[in-house]
């Protein structure tokens, strides 16, 4: 079974901390997502990667930076918490563009004091 | 990029009844697609189906179908004999950018 893994289930950070959010498959994908996911406003998507040391930003980058140096490796970087990214975040991977669902990871709630 | 609307924030419906949740997109591509995707109270995201532009039929999955309308640009999914299990919010990114709309909780009513 594909399995996507995300480094913590719940995190609390103060504000203007550094925050890693962490997301590995194990199944060889070469497509990886990370979304922010809030009451009434859905999956929003902030960065995705298609390939290693690649990455697109997606509707709401602000704020974020994220790094894919392994393949299975796919990380969200807050630079400087805000309360307003108190949010769940997921992370996602899929095989090449196509007809290939999404595998998600459990999700991180991340709470920024 | 394209416009996911899922224009229902919530439904209910009672158990062992059909129930059909809306999407409807906006596009000028020729080739695309859709999935719908499960997320209960959990937090995991289920993939449920998938529909292509160019298939020749509607996708069904078990108790799930898809009524695909190109014309009108809505691609609803369909639950038939709704279970209590049931109970999830439902989303329907598009294949092409992945992106999701704001989703639908369904309720399902004992």
């Amino acid at each position: 079974d594909v399995k996507v893994t995300q480094s913590s289930r719940y995190l609390v950070k103060r504000t203007g901390e550094k925050v890693f959010l962490e997301c590995v498959q194990d199944m060889d994908h070469e497509n990886m997502f990370w979304y922010r996911q809030d009451p009434g406003l859905g999956l929003r998507l902030i960065y995705f990667s298609y390939d290693v040391k690649m990455k697109e930003k997606g509707d709401i980058p602000e704020g974020y930076s994220v790094s894919r140096e392994k393949k299975e490796r796919f990380s969200l970087i807050l630079e400087s918490a805000s309360t307003n990214q108190t949010s769940m975040y997921l992370c996602a991977s899929s095989w090449t563009s196509g007809i290939d669902e999404q595998f998600f990871g459990p999700g991180t709630r991340l709470t920024v004091l | 990029a394209q416009k996911i609307t899922q224009t229902q924030p919530g439904m209910f419906v009672q158990e062992k009844e059909a129930v059909t949740l809306d999407c409807t997109y906006d596009t000028s591509d020729q080739s695309y697609g859709l999935f719908w995707y499960k997320q209960p109270s959990s937090g995991e995201m289920i993939f449920l189906i998938y529909q292509g532009s160019y298939d020749e039929q509607n996708a069904t999955e078990g108790r799930y179908s898809l009524n695909f309308q190109k014309a009108r640009k809505s691609a609803n999914l369909v639950i038939s004999a709704s279970q209590l299990g049931d109970s999830a919010m439902y989303f329907c990114p598009w294949r092409n950018d992945m992106r999701f709309g704001a989703g639908t909780r369904l309720t399902v009513k004992p």
